[in-house]
């Protein structure tokens, strides 16, 4: 089946500073791909939708200056934290659909999520 | 944003017994989706429904979404130790392209 990797799988960095979380589909082109973020025994909440060669839409709440979203190429979208602070420490997890299939659930497929800790 | 109930939020069980778990929301959806997740995981999708009334299962799950299209349960029968982990469902509204709103999890244990 379809892969979508996700890197890193976990992330400590100091509080200030930005850092870049990758996700690639691996075997299929998306032109869609999604961010979520988990805390701890919490649900998956959506951030953003990150569209090949446009800009994202984010979700209300979620500051967009705050949280970068790059979609570059039809197999890779980066989410930048700028200027991390430990609140917002969280699991990160991205998703990319899978073109060549049409908009069907069935192949969505999720990355294994970064860990990132803000010290 | 927007979350679905689910209940029950955690479940302790003997190896062997069957689960039932259920979701409901306010709003209609087209597709339903149950996805389960392992710590550190990302989820990994479990059953997909597309239909109000659907029933379908996969191995020793069974999950079916409701005539209303408000809800769905998922139930996993005689469970085993590797069922451990927390299940999710998701919803899709129609029109929304693969955006999914989840719902707050069920946690499952499983005992021998």
């Amino acid at each position: 089946g379809a892969v979508v990797s996700q890197h890193p799988s976990w992330v400590i960095c100091k509080s200030g500073t930005s850092v870049k979380i990758e996700c690639r589909s691996l075997d299929f082109q998306a032109t869609t791909m999604f961010w979520y973020r988990q805390f701890p025994k919490q649900s998956l909440m959506l951030m953003a939708t990150s569209n090949e060669g446009s800009k994202a839409t984010y979700e209300q709440g979620v500051e967009k200056d705050k949280f970068l979203i790059n979609h570059a190429s039809l197999t890779l979208s980066t989410l930048t934290v700028t200027s991390a602070h430990p609140e917002d420490s969280s699991f990160y997890i991205c998703s990319a659909r899978d073109l060549g299939t049409g908009i069907t659930n069935e192949k969505l497929f999720f990355g294994s999520g970064t860990q990132l800790s803000v010290l | 944003g927007q979350q679905l109930n689910q209940s029950p939020q955690s479940m302790f069980i003997q190896e062997g017994e069957d689960v039932s778990m259920n979701c409901t929301s306010s709003s209609i959806f087209n597709t339903w989706l149950w996805y389960k997740q392992d710590p550190g995981e990302g989820p990994v999708l479990l059953i997909a429904l597309y239909k109000a009334g659907e029933l379908t299962s996969n191995g020793r799950l069974t999950a079916q979404f409701g005539i209303t299209r408000k809800d769905s349960f998922l139930n996993i029968s005689a469970s085993i130790p590797s069922d451990v982990g927390i299940y999710f469902c998701a919803g899709q509204l129609a029109g929304t392209a693969s955006k999914l709103t989840f719902g707050t999890g069920t946690r499952l244990q499983v005992t021998l």
